[in-house]
């Protein structure tokens, strides 16, 4: 199994739809998830981080899993600005925090 | 303003030259890292430093040496430029030494997309 895996995608969506993305981890001593977005020839962006009991920022909910080893991004009503890559980053150490980023899940939202 | 910045934003040079790229940071963060994203879009995780010292080292060619003179800034120099060494080299920064809701947050460079011909 992959450090950090995530389904490539893309993810072709209209507008307003609800969709959601998962990200699976081998280490089950990972502490630290975070979700981050990165646009077209642009750096990463922090979107928001995981926490264990789910944490919500406005149309975007993020879950973890630790049972099944996997966190999950849920975006409500997407918009058009909403496309660009969807990277999870998980701390596969344990604690001492060493970053491994997912490939990234691609969401294209359209009219 | 720019709470990470790296230099210069694109560099082209012949493969066997020597080149660096500069990343400071004024976020006050004690701890930097650089990541290579190729061509595929992976992005991976090369070096880190905390507080001047080297805590990530990952397999990495020895011709990539990183330099960090103090917690603001952390420069990568590259030896004998291969082509495969072509793609986007990102900086960042985060805080890792207090505990929060902000602990290890990675705030990234705008990148330096190096190409070697």
């Amino acid at each position: 199994r992959k450090e950090v895996e995530q389904d490539p995608g893309p993810f072709n969506v209209p507008e307003g739809a609800t969709v959601a993305f998962n990200c699976t981890y081998s280490n089950s001593a990972s502490q630290s998830f975070f979700w981050y977005r990165q646009d077209c020839r642009k750096e990463p962006k922090l979107l928001m981080s995981v926490y264990s009991s789910g944490n919500e920022d406005g149309r975007f909910t993020a879950q973890l899993n630790r049972a099944s080893q996997y966190i999950s991004l849920l975006i409500r009503d997407s918009k058009l600005s909403d496309s660009a890559t969807y990277l999870c980053v998980v701390d596969r150490s344990g604690g001492s925090y060493i970053p491994t980023f997912g490939r990234g899940t691609s969401l294209i939202v359209h009219p | 303003d720019t709470a990470v910045s790296q230099t210069p934003k694109y560099l082209v040079t012949q493969m066997g030259n020597d080149k660096s790229i500069k990343c400071e940071q004024n976020l006050g963060h004690d701890t930097m890292y650089w990541y290579k994203q190729d061509s595929k879009k992976f992005l991976k995780i090369m070096f880190s430093y905390n507080n001047k010292e080297l805590i990530i080292n990952e397999t990495v060619p020895n011709r990539f040496s990183p330099k960090s003179p103090d917690k603001a800034h952390l420069n990568l120099h590259i030896n004998s430029l291969e082509l495969g060494d072509s793609a986007v080299y990102f900086c960042a920064s985060s805080s890792r030494g207090k505990a929060g809701p902000n602990l290890n947050e990675q705030f990234f460079g705008p990148g330096t997309r190096l190409t070697v011909l």
